[in-house]
């Protein structure tokens, strides 16, 4: 079945320490986004890609850092500059053709401060 | 930058009634997306609406773009157990490259 992958479902970070998000997928699709939801409110952009070897910021993405070496794949590096990074992580992917098109989104990482 | 805002925050129904969660844009929408999600899942995509006036239905939810595309909103008829999440609306913005996400709505539907 074709789809958006997350790994890993939960993710501790120590003081200091970086840690990369994986979020690949078989949809053939061209963009691919990263968003942040923290308890009761809704998403925020991180980073989004339209193309491979292309990456943008969005809204908050200090403290982060993205690669788009592959179309399938778009890992999230959470810094230990993100002072704040426990938070809910959805990465989501969507086709660039025609008109406006729906993401579909993976299931998410959990990250917490040990 | 677009934003949306998602009324009400929270939502409390008896099984069987309806319900309508409304979605209001400080700009034109040109792409409107409604999501469900699960606590602790990913969102699953519920329906997209572009032209003013068009209306879609899925089962028991039907969701509205009004005519001057600046508010949407989504009803539920006869709610049931399985409608409870969070619901969100998204947006195109920044040339259809981003898509800019209300804060959302929880609703819990008692038996």
């Amino acid at each position: 079945d074709g789809g958006i992958t997350q790994s890993p479902k939960y993710l501790f970070r120590k003081e200091g320490q970086n840690v990369t998000l994986s979020c690949e997928q078989n949809l053939n699709h061209d963009a691919m986004y990263w968003y942040r939801q923290d308890p009761g409110q809704g998403l925020r952009l991180i980073y989004y890609s339209q193309i491979v070897n292309d990456f943008q910021k969005g809204d908050i993405a200090e403290g982060y850092s993205v690669s788009r070496e592959k179309k399938e794949s778009f890992p999230l590096t959470v810094t230990s500059a993100q002072k704040n990074p426990t938070a809910f992580y959805l990465c989501a992917s969507r086709d660039r053709g025609q008109g406006n098109q729906p993401q579909h989104f993976g299931d998410g990482t959990r990250l917490s401060i040990l | 930058s677009q934003e949306l805002e998602q009324s009400p925050q929270s939502l409390i129904v008896q099984e069987g009634k309806n319900l309508t969660i409304n979605c209001t844009s400080s700009k034109t929408l040109y792409g409107l997306y409604w999501y469900k999600q699960k606590y602790g899942e990913g969102l699953i995509f519920l329906m997209m609406l572009q032209k003013g006036g068009e209306e879609k239905s899925h089962e028991k939810i039907t969701a509205k773009l009004d005519e001057k595309k600046q508010q949407s909103s989504l009803h539920i008829t006869a709610s049931q157990p399985s409608h409870a999440g969070i619901y969100l609306c998204g947006a195109d913005s920044g040339g259809y490259q981003k898509v800019t996400f209300g804060t959302g709505t929880k609703l819990q539907v008692i038996p």
